[in-house]
Order: structure tokens, then sequence, then C-alpha cells
């Protein structure tokens, strides 16, 4: 079946310094969505990409959908103590109704 | 809205006993999930309905788990018997469009 691997599993960073987490799939996806979620909390959704090389910006996040679309990628740039939390990817594998989410990547934060 | 409601946000029973969990979805929202997480597994669907009918059970571990959903605005997953490898965080979400919204979790331990 479908597998969707992240990488790092965990990460440690200085506060202020940049964070990357890649997210990559066994098969081509429709979509892939990016999830937050706090330490005790449940996931929440932050975005979701549908185009080939796409290319989304939240603030101090941004979000890469891959030319393959079956790689992704979230990036950090100059990290908050708010940042902390794991980052799950899901995919969406065409048609299909239910999401497949990676492995995560906890981050912490360094003050 | 109050979001995805779970039922109870804690569980602690002895290995044996029956245990049902309880998800209120937001309402209007046609999509609803159970998901399991642990550290060794991370995030895994169970099952998911759409207007209130079973799709895909094909995540339900064994015959012990039990998932209905007898109206729009409810669901329960069951446990009979627990065990404690059944020991994790549950997680019901409820979907509209494309995003998942997920519930703060029933946290269970099996003794």
């Amino acid at each position: 079946g479908q597998q969707v691997m992240q990488i790092p599993q965990y990460q440690h960073v200085q506060e202020g310094e940049d964070f990357t987490t890649y997210c990559n799939s066994s098969t081509t996806l429709s979509n892939i969505q990016w999830y937050k979620q706090r330490p005790g909390g449940h996931p929440v959704f932050l975005i979701q990409l549908v185009k080939s090389g796409e290319v989304k910006k939240q603030k101090r996040l941004t979000f890469q959908f891959g030319e393959a679309k079956k790689n992704s990628s979230l990036h950090i740039t100059a990290t908050q103590t708010t940042d902390v939390g794991t980052y799950f990817c899901a995919g969406d594998n065409f048609g299909n109704e239910k999401l497949t989410f990676g492995t995560g990547t906890r981050l912490t934060i360094i003050p | 809205d109050a979001g995805v409601i779970q039922s109870p946000r804690h569980e602690v029973t002895e290995m044996g006993q029956e245990v049902t969990l309880r998800c209120k979805p937001i309402s209007g929202h046609d999509y609803l999930f159970w998901y399991r997480q642990t550290m060794m597994r991370g995030l895994e669907l169970l099952i998911y309905f759409n207007n209130n009918v079973p799709i895909d059970d094909s995540g339900m571990p064994e015959d012990r788990f039990s998932a209905k959903m007898p109206n729009a605005s409810f669901s329960t997953l069951k446990i009979q018997p627990s065990e404690p490898r059944d020991s994790a965080v549950y997680f019901c979400a409820s979907r509209y469009g494309d995003t998942q919204y997920f519930g703060p979790g029933t946290r269970l331990t099996v003794l």
C-alpha cells in the first residue's frame, strides 16, 4: 500500500534558525496536505497543495509540492518557540477519500 | 462552532473490559474518520464513514474493534475486550471539502 515517509524524525534547532522537513510518497499524489500537532494536542490543518511544483507561503512557512507530485517540503524561516510541535504531511491518492499521513517530524526549539 | 467533540478525554481501564469512545462531528460535515496514534506506529486510519455509511474499515486491527455511526451527529468506536496494546490516543476527525478537522482525542490506557 501507499507509504508516506518524512525526514528527519526529530529536529532540534536554536530559536531563530531555519527548519525544513521533507515528505516522500511511494506513489504519485493528487494533492498533499500539511498538519501541525502541538505537544498534547491534536493535528491542525495548515495548507493543501494541488499543482505540480506549487509553492505556497504562510508568513514564515513555505510549502512546496514536487514536480512529480511524489514529494513535498515545509520550510520555516527564523523559528520561534510557538513553532514547537510535530509536522505531518498527508497524501491523497487520486480518487481516494482518505489521507495517508506521514511519519511526522517533531520540532523542538532551544531558546 | 465547538469543533469536533470527543468523550471521554481520558480513559483508564483494565484488560478485558469493554471501552466505548464517542465522537460528535462538526455539523454539516459528511465524512468522519477514526484514527489511532502511538509512538511506534504514528497516526493510523482505522475506519471512515461517508454520510453515516462505513466506507473503509481495512485499518481496524482486529474483530475486537467495531465502529458505528447511527446518525450524522454521533459515532462510536468500541473495543471489546480491551488489551494493553490498545493503549493509544484515539482521534476522531470530520471533513468538509478536503480539510479534516480533528477532535481533541481520547487517551486510552489499558492496564
